[in-house]
């Protein structure tokens, strides 16, 4: 139940493009899904964050939408640009207090 | 302002011998984290400090893994002995617990090869 789905485990983009990656949960008690975003030999770096009373959340070219009753949320980039090439890790927790991480997805976006 | 500082970058030993790793919070962040990241994985939550207390390390392997945070600031990941399973990332985040809308903050980690 403390488990966090992410998929794809890869994803190659063309620049322009829109990038989704996915992530689906179990326990219903989470109120907080920040999505990081981590460069080789970086730690995360927070992107982005939503919490469960609203559905949608845009920051830029990074939108998290989020399906409360599917218990599912996803990072959308718009417009992905090769200085998007990173991993991106969803995560889920109660507060702040145990971020739970997916398994991350390595994004390639080529020119 | 500075972001979540860890020291060293890299640290390379060999089996049966202490480590210890070291992080310095965002100033003014009374909550800090450790969690390991191994190869290719999200990181994984290893203990919590609230100030100077120890409120959630039900995930830190207590026959080697220690930890303190004397003064409610800086804290220090202890491993003796090290285990080739302890090669990964070690990374350190922060956060402020006085306000709904925290975030955590991640350092750049200190990544450990056991040889």
């Amino acid at each position: 139940q403390q488990q966090v789905k992410q998929s794809p485990q890869s994803l190659i983009v063309q620049k322009g493009g829109i990038s989704i990656i996915n992530c689906a949960y179990e326990n219903t008690a989470f109120d907080y899904f920040p999505w990081y975003q981590q460069f080789p030999g970086k730690g995360p770096a927070l992107l982005i964050a939503i919490r469960p009373d609203v559905s949608e959340k845009k920051e830029g070219r990074f939108t998290i939408s989020f399906n409360k009753s599917a218990k599912q949320f996803s990072l959308h980039i718009m417009d992905s640009q090769p200085g998007d090439s990173a991993t991106y890790f969803c995560a889920a927790s109660i507060g702040v207090d145990k971020l739970i991480f997916g398994t991350g997805t390595r994004l390639q976006v080529f020119p | 302002e500075a972001g979540v500082v860890q020291s060293p970058r890299y640290k390379i030993i060999e089996k049966k011998q202490p480590v210890a790793f070291w992080c310095n919070p965002i100033s003014g962040h009374n909550t800090l984290y450790w969690y390991l990241q191994n190869l290719g994985q999200g990181p994984e939550l290893l203990i919590r400090y609230e100030n100077e207390e120890a409120v959630d390390d039900s995930q830190l392997p207590k026959d080697r893994f220690s930890a303190e945070r004397l003064k409610g600031v800086d804290s220090t990941l202890k491993i003796q002995p090290a285990e080739l399973g302890d090669s990964a990332v070690y990374l350190c985040a922060s956060s402020f617990s006085g306000t709904v809308n925290t975030e955590a903050f991640f350092g750049q980690g200190t990544r450990l090869t056991v040889v």
